[in-house]
């Protein structure tokens, strides 16, 4: 069983710049959220996708946008950088409906906005 | 909207001991699930423990084990016979058991285990 990946591991932009975050999800499940966590701080919920529809978001404004694509991986696109968008970007894919409700976690991309 | 609160930043345990977390949570929803996340420094979160809402038994997994006080809102993880590899940010999670698959955490407690 293959497990939450990420990529890439770290990344360096300037503000301003876009930029594109990758995540496949663990074999057999269909719903991909995304995180982002602050240094020092708790994961916060920027948005979640489930059959390729954005099915949840969270206080985070429109330049977050995402995607999921048919073999349930997903992106996170962040458009005009800014300096507070310096964070560790976490992945958790899961599979609610079958009983399970654990979400999985993903090493983490580490963004720097300069 | 859920919030969750860890008061301590910090927590300090000598190797073999026991130390005691605490989280507090606040909801007007009757069913939802509580968790307890680990997240080693540069390492990836792993799911320590969870607790049903609707369970009165408090869960335990191996050397962790929780305090549910449903009424106060009240979720403390227990860690018994602390070792080295615990040392890491534990977090605290609550997700609603409705369609709302987020999960809300904590900021966190910084656990250090003395040698």
């Amino acid at each position: 069983e293959t497990g939450v990946t990420q990529s890439p591991t770290h990344l360096i932009k300037t503000r301003g710049q876009q930029v594109t975050l990758r995540c496949s999800s663990q074999s057999g499940h269909n719903t991909v959220s995304w995180y982002q966590q602050a240094l020092g701080q708790g994961p916060q919920f920027i948005f979640q996708y489930y059959r390729e529809e954005e099915n949840g978001r969270g206080n985070f404004p429109p330049r977050f946008s995402g995607l999921q694509f048919p073999n349930y991986s997903s992106e996170l696109n962040v458009n005009a950088l800014e300096l507070d968008d310096s964070a560790l970007y976490l992945c958790a894919s899961s599979s609610p409906g079958t009983g399970s409700y654990e979400q999985y976690f993903g090493p983490g991309t580490r963004l720097t906005v300069t | 909207a859920q919030t969750v609160t860890q008061s301590q930043p910090e927590m300090s345990v000598q190797e073999a001991e026991t130390v005691t977390l605490s989280c507090t949570y606040d909801t007007s929803e009757s069913d939802y699930y509580l968790f307890w996340y680990k997240q080693p420094p540069s390492r990836q979160m792993i799911l320590v423990i969870r607790q049903e809402a609707y369970k009165q038994q408090n869960a335990t997994e191996n050397r962790f084990s929780v305090n549910f006080q449903k009424a106060a809102k009240s979720f403390s993880l227990k860690i018994s016979d602390s070792q080295l590899g615990d040392a890491a940010m534990y977090f605290c999670a609550y997700r609603s058991a409705s369609n709302d698959y987020k999960l809300s955490f904590g900021a966190g407690t910084t656990v250090t285990v003395r040698a």
